[in-house]
Formats: structure tokens, C-alpha cells, sequence
């Protein structure tokens, strides 16, 4: 157990829909990372938060936005569903703040398997 | 930019040894490897900074070469628990983003 919190653990919903997957990171991380992974594909980079700024964007969607709450909760959103954006969905969170060196091991949670039908 | 790992599969006998590399074009501040097995989430294994050490976990070492923008992953004396993808990130120089290789899936089988 990474102390990472995600839910739903699975979500089943029609193209056209919009949908809210949260992470809840571990005590004490400060960062939430988002990533997408489809079937047997690698980690896709979305979105990172650092005590609730955004930090970096990765490939992420127009139709997809992310925020940082004040007690360090993350929602995805994810509107205008399709198809392809059938995956599963991780949140991973670490202390610092990253970059020049300063990236910290990213704990993951257990992920959201989304399926659009 | 992603990374460039290989070889992409790897089969094993258990107690063989194997070699992951990652390399990337640009300059890196760090690399870090993660293992994830079928159905799980990544797990961390190890960072590799800049002029920094080299770093172990168990019988799993790395290397990273700054001047090629390389590094390496050994598996010695591989484990049936060893099997999984493993994937390298890369951070890189000027950046704020870390970005994960294709990954490497390597079966060990006894």
C-alpha cells in the first residue's frame, strides 16, 4: 500500500460524458502527478500539481483539466468523453516540488480504469 | 522527447543477469526507474542524479552516464519476482516534467 488514495477504483461510462476521478496523496506529499496508461501502453505524462499550483503540463487534452485543492486533494476532470480515452488513470504524489535534479520517488496509487462505451 | 529504452522484452531463466538501457537526446538532471508488474501500480526502484551516486536496491543497480545522457539498469541474479515492465523517466535539464520511457518487459521464468 503507497499510502495513495484514488476513486473510483473503476468507472463505466458512454462517449459524450464527463467524469471526475480524485486522488487523495500521501501525507506529507505535497505534488500530485497525474498519468494515463492504455492497454499495454507505457505512462502517459498528463498534469502536475505542486501545494496546489500547477507545475508542468504533459500531453494533456483540451477536453481534460486537473486542480489541487487546499488540503492537497486532486481532481481529473474529464469531459466530452471518447472512446479512446478508455485506461486506467493513476495518481501518483511525492514530496518536493521537482525539477533541477530535485524529483523525489513518485508513490502511485492503484489507478481508475475508466471504460467508454 | 521520451526516452529510449532497450530492448523492449527480455526473457530469463531464473539466476540469469540482465541490461536495461535508457537514453535520452537531451541533457538530464536525473533518472529514476520504476518497475510495474501486470495489473499493479509502478513502483519506484531508484533516482540517479546529476554527479550523483549510483544507487541500489537489492540485487538491482543503475548507472547513469551524463556525458552520453545514458543509463543502465542490471538485474543480477534475476528472481521470478523480477518479472514485470520496467520503465526509465527522465528529467531534463531546464525542465519541470518527468518524462517515462516506452518500458522494457522482462519475464523470468524458472
Amino acid at each position: 500500500d503507497s499510502g495513495v488514495t484514488q476513486t473510483p477504483k473503476h468507472l463505466i461510462t458512454a462517449t459524450g460524458q464527463r467524469v471526475t476521478l480524485r486522488c487523495s496523496p500521501r501525507s506529507g506529499d505535497l505534488s500530485v502527478y497525474w498519468y494515463q496508461q492504455s492497454l499495454d501502453q507505457g505512462l502517459q505524462f498528463l498534469i502536475h500539481y505542486y501545494n496546489g499550483e500547477e507545475r508542468a503540463k504533459g500531453n494533456i487534452l483540451e477536453r481534460f483539466s486537473a486542480q489541487q485543492f487546499p488540503d492537497l486533494h486532486s481532481e481529473l476532470n474529464l469531459s466530452s468523453l471518447e472512446l479512446g480515452d478508455s485506461a486506467l488513470y493513476f495518481c501518483a504524489s511525492s514530496v518536493g516540488a521537482g525539477g533541477r535534479g530535485s524529483y523525489n520517488e513518485q508513490f502511485f496509487g492503484p489507478g481508475t480504469r475508466l471504460t467508454v462505451l | 522527447q521520451q526516452p529510449v529504452q532497450s530492448p523492449q522484452a527480455v526473457i530469463l531463466r531464473e539466476g540469469e543477469d540482465a541490461v536495461i538501457n535508457c537514453s535520452s537526446s537531451k541533457a538530464l538532471y536525473s533518472v529514476h526507474w520504476y518497475r510495474q508488474k501486470h495489473g499493479e501500480a509502478p513502483v519506484f526502484l531508484m533516482i540517479l542524479l546529476k554527479g550523483g551516486e549510483q544507487k541500489g536496491h537489492d540485487k538491482i543497480s543503475a548507472s547513469f552516464n551524463e556525458k552520453k545522457q545514458q543509463s543502465s539498469l542490471y538485474l543480477t541474479a534475476s528472481q521470478l519476482s523480477y518479472s514485470g515492465t520496467y520503465f526509465c523517466v527522465t528529467e531534463r535539464a531546464g525542465g519541470f516534467k518527468t518524462i517515462f520511457g516506452a518500458g522494457t518487459r522482462l519475464f523470468v521464468k524458472a
